[in-house]
């Protein structure tokens, strides 16, 4: 089973700031990786698939990078309803696996 | 496209429950459809899959051989059956879109609670 690591657990931010979200796989991906986002409530949301390719009606801000077992997801000057618990997934292998999850808060 | 999940209840120990989504808005019989659990706080576990046409499935370690993902096309209906329940079962159980062809999820509905308990 592909372990997925998301750190860090919580990032602190202020509206306006950049977050880096990273997420490392026990073994390479290539570039099978999406990201998710979920608020209090709510199912998630497929924010990045393939590791860098925004899903339809995702802003600009959000940007998915990495390659092999080294992924970030980069939010550029966070918006209020930015503030969420961020996810990432592998399809590479069976079983499906996600991280643990990044939250992402007001700091 | 919508995703409705019934069937999460309450379910003693070693009992059994079974979970339907009711699909609408898409062309159900063309996508593989999931099973995603999230225990109370904690994040996300993906629980099963099963193929566009139903030939194929998978299962996490965790469920497989108790678990059982089905469709009925017909009806536009996924399904788990649910059997040996564990307190660990106790989940927000998502019935979820496959993400064209490819084993991401780009629909999910709002959720079904299991609630294993003596």
């Amino acid at each position: 089973e592909i372990v997925l690591t998301q750190s860090p657990a919580t990032l602190s931010l202020s509206p306006g700031d950049t977050a880096p979200l990273s997420c490392k796989a026990s073994q390479s991906l290539s570039t099978y990786l999406a990201w998710y986002q979920q608020k209090p409530g709510q199912a998630p949301r497929l924010l990045i698939y393939d590791a860098s390719n925004r899903a339809t009606g995702i802003p600009a801000r959000f940007s998915g990078s990495g390659s092999g077992t080294d992924f970030t997801l980069t939010i550029s000057s966070l918006e209020p309803e930015d503030f969420a618990v961020y996810y990432c997934q592998q399809r590479s292998n069976w079983p499906l696996t996600f991280g643990g999850g990044t939250k992402v808060e007001i700091k | 496209v919508q995703l409705l999940e019934s069937g999460g209840g309450l379910a003693q120990p070693g009992g059994s429950l079974r979970l339907s989504c009711a699909a609408s808005g898409f062309s159900f019989s063309s996508y593989g459809m999931s099973w995603v659990r999230q225990a109370p706080g904690k994040g996300l576990e993906w629980v099963s899959t099963i193929s566009s046409s139903g030939g194929s499935s998978n299962y996490a370690a965790s469920v497989k051989g108790r678990f059982t993902i089905s469709r009925d096309n017909s009806k536009n209906t996924l399904f788990l059956q649910m059997n040996s329940l564990r307190a660990e079962d106790t989940a927000l159980y998502y019935c979820a879109k496959e993400f064209t062809a490819v084993a991401y999820f780009d629909c999910w509905g709002q959720g079904t609670l299991v609630t294993v308990s003596s």
